[in-house]
């Protein structure tokens, strides 16, 4: 069946503007998470959707960064303002269960903020 | 929260070798730990993964244990191949409370599978 998949793959952006990222997660699973990953560093936890809800938003580094999903599926994330310290890898996972085992990642937006 | 700790960062091991990568985790609490592989590029790959519950679980060449005691897990890859070549993460998960589902990542392990 279909995995994860995200967009855009790659986002090039000025500093100062504002970018979603989308994430569309796997067909039946409750639980989705978005991480960031800089470059040569493993994966930062940024936060955490059970349905609708965001149990837990304490990885979000800013007030910058917000994140929402609509219908149980689609997840945005979204960067207002963005900084050259935001370019990373955003990569976001889906798992059947909300208590997050078996995660499993999409490919990943690349943000580049020049 | 949980500290993940990852060693070694580089490894490089013959064609055929054994390969063996640690990682140490702080909360006790911690009942999960997954092992995603991330070849350049790409997604990172669920694994193999272990709950508390078990000490030891292989999958083919793959194989993983963890002592609760010592607070510590290792990924053990026998009869190594050029494919195997990959950054490995180790993750733990505390799975309860607030941060149910947030998974706590190492920094990865370089393997690299020299033929």
């Amino acid at each position: 069946g279909a995995g994860v998949s995200q967009s855009p793959s790659n986002k090039v952006t000025e500093k100062g503007k504002d970018v979603e990222l989308r994430c569309d997660p796997i067909s039946g699973h409750t639980a989705l998470y978005w991480y960031r990953q800089s470059l040569g560093q493993g994966l930062e936890f940024l936060i955490y959707f059970q349905g609708n809800s965001a149990p837990d938003k304490s990885g979000l580094p800013s007030d910058r960064f917000s994140a929402e999903r609509t219908g149980g599926s689609v997840s945005t994330l979204t960067i207002q303002r963005t900084q050259q310290e935001d370019s990373a890898v955003y990569l976001c996972a889906s798992s059947f269960l909300a208590d997050g085992y078996e995660q499993y990642f999409g490919p990943g937006t690349r943000l580049t903020v020049t | 929260g949980e500290n993940v700790e990852q060693h070694p960062s580089t490894l490089s091991v013959q064609e055929g070798d054994s390969a063996v990568i640690k990682c140490t985790y702080s909360d006790s609490a911690s009942n999960y730990f997954p092992w995603y592989k991330q070849e350049l590029g790409k997604r990172p790959q669920l694994i193999i993964d272990i709950r508390s519950n078990v000490g030891e679980k292989k999958d083919q060449r793959i194989a993983v244990t963890l002592n609760k005691t010592a607070k510590h897990f290792s990924l053990h890859i026998t009869e190594t191949q050029p494919e195997d070549s990959a950054v490995y993460f180790c993750a733990a998960s505390i799975g309860r409370g607030s941060t149910l589902g947030r998974l706590y990542f190492g920094r990865g392990t370089q393997l690299t599978v020299w033929p």
